[in-house]
């Protein structure tokens, strides 16, 4: 089973509200990633978990609060975001922190709608 | 910094056809090469892996091939069908930094019945 899961499929929300996207993988890996990807545009990396630690935040701001509970399991959090952070958003997982011969495996993504 | 270019941004070619994509990097100190697919509005669907010491992989149709010291690599598409209409992403991985998957910009493939 290579399955990235996300929920949910689809989220709109206004600036002052909070909410959560959630994803999950069964596959024993220990990396998982959240990107954000804006119409015809490639994905951008925002944050990298390994071993349930945050390795990597590509200076994003703080209105995104990533948080890794268990080693399935990735949220990300929002709060006050404003309508450009309108986008698809992705996650990913690896079965370590990319390297040698990791292949990443991505969710269908939550597309995100700010008001 | 690694950059990523994928030529050409879009391609449209009747059904049947074999055809190229193109990706190429700057920095040719990479781990690997992934090349993906997406189609609209959904996540991106892994095709094929390349190691920095392999010089191609194959699944298939597809066919990648790998030239690290020219920094580039091509996605070969045997005998197009319409159902290969998507967006192809091609992404490195370096040995530098922060060992990050960089992303082409993308090409935007059609094919025509």
């Amino acid at each position: 089973d290579t399955e990235v899961t996300q929920t949910p499929k689809h989220l709109v929300m206004g600036m002052t509200n909070k909410k959560s996207l959630k994803c999950e993988q069964h596959m024993g890996h220990r990396a998982m990633y959240w990107y954000k990807q804006k119409a015809k545009k490639p994905p951008e990396l925002m944050f990298v978990y390994s071993y349930e630690k945050l390795s990597i935040n590509e200076s994003v701001p703080s209105r995104f609060s990533p948080e890794c509970p268990n080693s399935s399991l990735l949220n990300l959090h929002l709060h006050a975001l404003q309508p450009e952070d309108s986008a698809l958003y992705l996650c990913a997982s690896s079965s370590r922190r990319s390297g040698v011969g990791e292949t990443q495996y991505f969710g269908p993504g939550t597309r995100l709608l700010v008001l | 910094k690694q950059e990523v270019t994928q030529i050409p941004a879009a391609l449209s070619v009747p059904e049947g056809e074999n055809l190229v994509l193109n990706c190429s990097f700057t920095d040719s100190a990479i781990y690997n090469l992934q090349w993906f697919r997406q189609d609209p509005g959904k996540g991106l669907t892994s095709l094929l892996l390349i190691q920095s010491s392999q010089r191609e992989q194959t699944s298939g149709r597809l066919n990648a091939s790998l030239d690290k010291s020219s920094g580039r690599s091509t996605l070969y598409i045997a005998a197009s069908q319409p159902g290969d209409s998507a967006t192809y992403l091609c992404a490195v991985i370096g040995i530098q930094g922060a060992q990050k998957l960089v992303f082409g910009q993308g090409t935007r493939l059609t094919i025509n019945p």
